[in-house]
């Protein structure tokens, strides 16, 4: 079955824009993760959803949001670019319950210049 | 709040060697998951290998073993035979569980880079 899939692969945006990025989840699965991996603090976590619903929420300013659809395809938004924003975002999909394994995605790198 | 230490920044061994990667955790729970994951250079994350924290038996998957010491709160992975293809980031990661669940966020340590000399 097709993996996780995130779209687009690379991003390059201007200090102050704003970006969407995509992640479709393997199918069947009903919660998605979204994590921030940077070379000074790592692999960080931003949000998880499980149907729809934001279910866990990281340590990030309003700025970065995310939502669900009923198909369980997820996006995330980072509103007013910062430098610091530079990363590569990782989504993860699971069943949501049990013990489900997470699959990542390739990921997005972000570069704001 | 749960943290994650993976106290080797590198790691290299020999090709068919074994080698062991270290992590410990601190939480204040009883009932989580811990998990090994493996970041080759194409950013993929995969997973390795996955340990209940209620199972006092080490979870093994083929050359991948796990030493799990909960009092110690020590998880450290055993890699044996070690092939070219294991050349890879390795992160430490810790989840709570409630009911059986993972909460699917996950925390993550900072990582040990393996390299495999042939």
């Amino acid at each position: 079955k097709a993996g996780v899939t995130q779209t687009p692969r690379y991003l390059i945006k201007t200090r102050g824009q704003q970006v969407t990025l995509s992640c479709s989840p393997i199918s069947g699965h009903r919660s998605v993760s979204w994590y921030q991996q940077t070379p000074g603090q790592g692999l960080q976590f931003l949000f998880e959803y499980f149907s729809e619903t934001q279910r866990n929420k990281g340590n990030f300013p309003g700025r970065f949001s995310g939502r669900q659809f009923s198909n369980s395809r997820s996006e995330m938004n980072v509103s007013t670019l910062e430098l610091g924003d530079s990363a590569l975002y990782l989504c993860a999909s699971s069943s949501g319950q049990g013990e489900g394994e997470a699959f990542f995605g390739q990921g997005t790198r972000l570069t704001v210049v | 709040a749960q943290t994650v230490t993976q106290s080797q920044p590198e790691m290299s061994v020999q090709e068919a060697e074994t080698v062991t990667l270290s992590c410990t955790y601190d939480t204040s729970e009883n009932n989580y998951y811990l998990f090994w994951y493996k970041q080759p250079p194409s950013r993929q994350m995969i997973l390795v290998i996955r340990q209940e924290a209620y199972k006092q038996q080490n979870a093994t998957e083929n050359r991948f073993s796990v030493n799990f010491q909960k009092a110690a709160k020590s998880f450290s992975l055993k890699i044996s035979d070690s092939q070219l293809g294991d050349t890879a980031m390795y992160f430490c990661a810790f989840d709570l569980s409630a009911g059986g669940t993972s909460y699917g966020k996950l925390t993550f340590g900072q990582g040990t880079i393996l390299t495999v000399h042939p």
